[in-house]
């Protein structure tokens, strides 16, 4: 079935530095999702990506979809402490309406 | 605040035992999807109605079942616990079946003793 792989499962940096998770599909995807869930939070929707290629902006957010639609990206540039908790990347499951299959995350922790 | 109801926030129960976990899903929105955190497994899809009928199965086990009801709430089932069902058990909301962003609820947390 459908993997969706993300790496690194967890990420320390400095306050400042910039960060950047990557997440793979085994299948090609009509769209991928990306979710931010804080500690002790629950998942929350930060971007949808479509399109072959797209890249889209949310301020110090970088989210791209790859050309084949099986990897994206989500950059983040100068970190905040605000910025910490788990960043995962979705894309619909086949056959299966639109419930999502979830990587397994990367943990992002930032100290100041 | 998503706008996706779930309850209990907590529940501890003995092995053996069977519970039931409710959502009310965001006003308008017609499907509801179940998923099981842990810490090994992250998020784990487990089954999706949409207007009352169900869509979609996941990772579910047998012991476990769901339904969503005429006024579109949904419960999840989970009998014959066992220990490695103790979990986050999110319940999340989308408008339809296709395009929708999905929001989740704010979790029942499941400790099996």
């Amino acid at each position: 079935g459908q993997q969706v792989m993300q790496i690194p499962q967890y990420q320390h940096v400095q306050e400042g530095e910039d960060f950047t998770t990557y997440c793979n599909s085994s299948t090609t995807l009509s769209n991928i999702q990306w979710y931010k869930q804080r500690p002790g939070g629950h998942p929350v929707f930060l971007i949808q990506l479509v399109k072959s290629g797209e890249v889209k902006k949310q301020k110090r957010l970088t989210f791209q979809f790859g050309e084949a639609k099986k990897n994206s990206s989500l950059h983040i540039t100068a970190t905040q402490t605000t910025d910490v908790g788990t960043y995962f990347c979705a894309g619909p499951a086949p056959n299966s309406g639109y419930a999502l299959n979830f990587g397994k995350g990367t943990s992002l922790l930032v100290t100041p | 605040d998503s706008g996706v109801t779930q309850t209990p926030k907590h529940l501890i129960t003995a092995t053996g035992q069977r519970v039931t976990l409710r959502c009310s899903p965001r006003s308008g929105d017609l499907s509801v999807y179940w998923y099981q955190q842990s810490l090994d497994q992250g998020l784990q899809f487990l089954i999706q109605y949409y207007n009352g009928e169900e869509r979609a199965k996941g990772n579910i086990l047998e012991r476990f079942s769901a339904q969503q009801f005429p006024d579109l709430h949904s419960e999840l089932n989970l009998s014959s616990l066992e220990l490695g069902d103790s979990a986050l058990y999110f319940c999340a909301s989308s408008v339809g079946t296709s395009g929708n962003t999905i929001y989740f609820g704010e979790g029942s947390w499941l400790t099996v003793v």
